[in-house]
This record gives structure tokens, C-alpha cells and sequence, in this order.
């Protein structure tokens, strides 16, 4: 299967614990977006990536999250000192840099924060 | 501030019924719209990418207009059927930025 892979699907923590998930977009996809979902809501975003440039980051995004893409592949977000509130659906998504052309979103890691 | 809406939040229909969903978007700035469909347990895949004012696009059953002037996107779904259940989100990308927003979703069930 090659399209977008996330690790791990499903975490649980306690609050105030650091946890850090993992994304592989598609292999010939530049750019990369991260999303938080609640429920009821739609994916909320969070940050994008060109190759390895993080070009955007919510302003709703506290300094608590950062995203990193090192070699313009895989990314990682991490979330530190955890709270209640970060319990949410991550979700990412990558793209070609062609245009407008649609996301193709991996299955998502369901973190929940006890 | 950029703001997406959708209505209905969620929808009940019989196999067979046809309907309708509505996307509201910024009318300014705009680059394109997105609409996405997002079955449970699955991840969102896309349906439609639009750009031009007055785009009507179509895939099977389902088909999309877009009125970027007005600032509103419809999807229709023509004889709709159980796996037809899913939740409908549309996205708004604008000019200049690499943001994508999107609504909260239209959640159509659809009973057989």
C-alpha cells in the first residue's frame, strides 16, 4: 500500500506526558498538512510543510505542539505536557505541489489523554 | 478570519431519495474548493476539486456545482444509496496562503 501511513494509530496517555506521532506521506508528495478533528467538527489545521519548510502554523496552535520534517519524507508531531483537551483525532495529509490539487490523508492517530 | 459552513450538520434520508448538501466559503481570495468524503473508520477521501465559477463536476450519482462569486458550493446526491452514508466535508483553500479549511461536515445517513 502506498499511500499515507500513520504511527501509531491509537495512543493513550496521562496528562502532562509528551507523545509524538509519526506521518509517511506518499513518496513523491511535497507537501504535508496536520490536522486535529474533535468531534462534530472537521479536520482543524495545524501545520504545513513544503518539503522540509514548515511555510505555515496555526495561530491556535500552542506552543506545546511542534512538527518537524527533516528530510522532506516523514514528519513527526509532538505534543508536550499533555492535557485533557489535546484528546482529538491527528490526522495527516499530503499532496503533490502541482496547483490545487486534493489531499490524500493517512487513517489518523486517535490520542486520548486521560 | 476564514469560515466555512455547512448545513446540514446531518441528514436522514431512504435508500432512493435524492438530496442535497450546501458549503458556504469566503467570496474573496479565493483558489479552490475541496469536497471530501469521509466514511467511518476510514480515512477522508476526495471527490471534487473545483476552481472555476460556475464548475458543475460529476462522478457517478454524485455531482457539484460552485458559485464562487456568492461564496457557495453545492453536492447532490442523485438516488442515494446506504453506502452513501458518510460525512461530507467541503474545504476552502484561498490565494496566497497554504492553509486549508474546512467545514464541520454534513453527516447523511441513509436508510435502506
Amino acid at each position: 500500500d502506498t499511500g499515507v501511513s500513520q504511527d501509531p494509530r491509537h495512543k493513550i496517555t496521562k496528562r502532562g506526558q509528551n507523545v509524538t506521532f509519526r506521518c509517511d506521506p506518499i513518496s513523491e508528495h511535497n507537501r504535508l498538512y496536520w490536522y486535529r478533528q474533535t468531534l462534530g467538527q472537521g479536520p482543524e489545521f495545524l501545520t504545513y510543510f513544503q518539503n522540509e519548510a514548515q511555510l505555515e502554523k496555526s495561530r491556535l496552535l500552542s506552543d506545546r505542539f511542534s512538527a518537524e520534517r527533516p528530510k522532506g519524507s516523514f514528519s513527526t508531531l509532538e505534543i508536550q505536557r499533555t492535557e485533557q483537551g489535546d484528546s482529538a483525532m491527528y490526522l495527516c495529509a499530503s499532496r503533490t505541489g502541482q496547483g490545487e490539487g486534493e489531499q490524500f490523508f493517512g487513517p489518523g492517530t486517535r490520542l486520548t489523554v486521560l | 478570519i476564514l469560515n466555512v459552513e455547512q448545513s446540514p450538520q446531518s441528514l436522514h434520508v431512504q435508500e432512493g431519495d435524492s438530496t442535497n448538501f450546501t458549503c458556504s466559503f469566503p467570496s474573496s481570495n479565493f483558489y479552490a474548493l475541496h469536497w471530501y468524503r469521509w466514511e467511518t473508520a476510514k480515512s477522508p477521501e476526495a471527490l471534487f476539486v473545483m476552481t472555476l465559477n460556475g464548475d458543475e463536476k460529476k462522478k457517478g450519482r454524485i455531482s457539484a456545482t460552485l458559485n464562487t462569486k456568492e461564496g457557495y458550493s453545492y453536492l447532490y446526491i442523485k438516488g442515494s444509496q446506504p453506502e452513501d452514508s458518510a460525512t461530507y466535508l467541503c474545504a476552502f483553500l484561498n490565494t496566497g496562503g497554504f492553509k486549508t479549511i474546512f467545514g464541520a461536515g454534513t453527516r447523511l445517513f441513509v436508510k435502506a
